[in-house]
């Protein structure tokens, strides 16, 4: 069965520290990952895609799928990424198929 | 364009009652899918409708159906109520053909079964 693993549920660092946030991921067929992120108050909204390869707010994620991960990075933290963090995968083929959600990660970024 | 929007965005409700949730998808968005988010959890695919049918199912039991109109705009109902229904119940609207993936959520209605 397909599932989205997230082993931390918060993750605490000081501002300018490099975070990563780890996701692991079963699936047997080409899978599509992303990164949601959720705001203090506001809602659910995708920060980056694998198939993107792009770097929103300074985060990146590279999905290896010989360790079938997609862990999020970012070099230096900053007090407004302190969020709750959704690793998902996508498995319908990538015709807006429906997501598998990880339990997620709160990262608090502190002064 | 307010985004997707979603009503009510609380109800509370006893055991063996029947709810109705309502989500608007945002302009130009043919696609709804659901999302239930129980409490220290992420969210878990409920199903999702195209062309006012249901195109995807996730498991969970018939008492979950839903609905939507010829205005894309879709509804969920839930029979029967259990107390384990108690939940964040998220909409998320999307084009089904478009050249990039990306669902876009509204805020969700909580749902307190007591």
């Amino acid at each position: 069965a397909q599932r989205v693993t997230q082993p931390e549920k918060l993750l605490s660092v000081f501002k300018g520290a490099p975070v990563e946030l780890k996701c692991n991921y079963s699936y047997s067929g080409s899978p599509e990952l992303f990164w949601y992120v959720q705001y203090s108050r506001q809602r659910l909204q995708l920060l980056l895609r694998h198939i993107s390869r792009e770097s929103i707010k300074g985060f990146t994620a590279d999905l290896n799928k010989g360790e079938t991960s997609f862990h999020l990075k970012k070099p230096f933290a900053q007090e407004e990424d302190s969020a709750m963090y959704y690793c998902a995968l996508s498995w319908y083929g990538g015709s807006q198929g429906n997501l598998i959600f990880g339990k997620g990660t709160k990262l608090s970024v502190k002064p | 364009d307010a985004g997707v929007t979603q009503s009510p965005t609380h109800l509370i409700k006893t055991r063996g009652q029947q709810v109705t949730l309502r989500c608007s998808p945002k302009s130009g968005h043919d696609t709804v899918s659901w999302y239930q988010q129980a409490l220290g959890q992420g969210p878990q695919f409920i199903f999702q409708y195209y062309e006012e049918e249901e195109r995807q199912r996730g498991n969970f039991p018939d008492r979950f159906s839903g609905h939507q109109f010829p205005n894309y705009s879709s509804e969920l109902n839930v029979n029967a109520l259990l107390l384990g229904d108690s939940a964040l119940y998220l909409c998320a609207s999307s084009f089904l053909l478009a050249a990039t993936y990306e669902q876009y959520f509204g805020p969700g209605t909580r749902l307190t079964v007591t």
